[in-house]
């Protein structure tokens, strides 16, 4: 069965400091890996991609096969990151499971 | 286009009545998806079309639960009766197949008194 783990409910930073929200998958196929974000008031959209391998808004994910791993990271948060990520693992014929999400609070 | 539609926005009702959410996918795509969220377990798939076929419906919590897409522009989905646990935001996202990117609606607020 595949499985997607954010395991923080909640990561807090100040404003400038790196950010990384973690995200484990379990998969015993090919994983296609996505983050999405859903901004206040906004609808959940996708941020990047791990195929595409390219940085979005200063965001950037590595797949790590090894350890099963696809942690977003930002070297510098911004207010505006503010929001709710969810990690994805996309299977066979489309379909994308989510893991629990993770809210960033950016703090000035 | 103006992506995704869902209706109602928000809902109130009472233990035991049916509710009818409604989703407008963007014209084009052929994959369709309704997913539940709630605080404890997140983003949950209950059901995936593809060509206004299901395709997969494991996710549908129970018999209480059914879905339907007529045609690809329109699909339903139906809560009868409804119950105090089903209360959660649910969402349509609709797809090219394949693509790997998912547009969502607003989502439909639900909540069972």
């Amino acid at each position: 069965a595949q499985r997607v783990t954010q395991p923080e409910k909640l990561l807090s930073v100040f404003k400038g400091a790196p950010v990384e929200l973690k995200c484990n998958y379990s998969y015993s196929g090919s994983p296609e890996l996505f983050w999405y974000v859903q901004y206040s008031r906004q609808r959940l959209q996708l941020l990047l991609r791990h195929i595409s391998r390219e940085s979005i808004k200063g965001f950037t994910a590595d797949l790590n096969k090894g350890e099963t791993s696809f942690h977003l990271k930002k070297p510098f948060a911004q207010e505006e990151d503010s929001a709710m990520y969810y990690c994805a693992l996309g299977s066979g014929y489309s379909t994308l499971t989510f893991g629990k999400g993770t809210m960033l609070l950016v703090s000035p | 286009d103006a992506g995704v539609i869902q209706s109602p926005r928000h809902e109130v009702t009472e233990m035991g009545q049916e509710v009818t959410l409604r989703c407008k996918p963007i014209s084009g795509h052929n994959s369709l998806f309704w997913y539940r969220q709630t605080m404890m377990r997140g983003l949950e798939l209950l059901i995936y079309f593809n060509n206004n076929v299901p395709i997969d419906d494991s996710g549908m919590p129970e018999d209480r639960f059914s879905a339907k897409m007529p045609n690809a522009s329109f699909s339903t989905l139906k809560i009868q009766p409804s119950e105090p646990r089903d209360s959660a935001v649910y969402f349509c996202a609709s797809s090219f197949e394949g693509s790997g990117e998912l547009f969502f609606g607003e989502g439909s607020r639900l909540t069972v008194l």
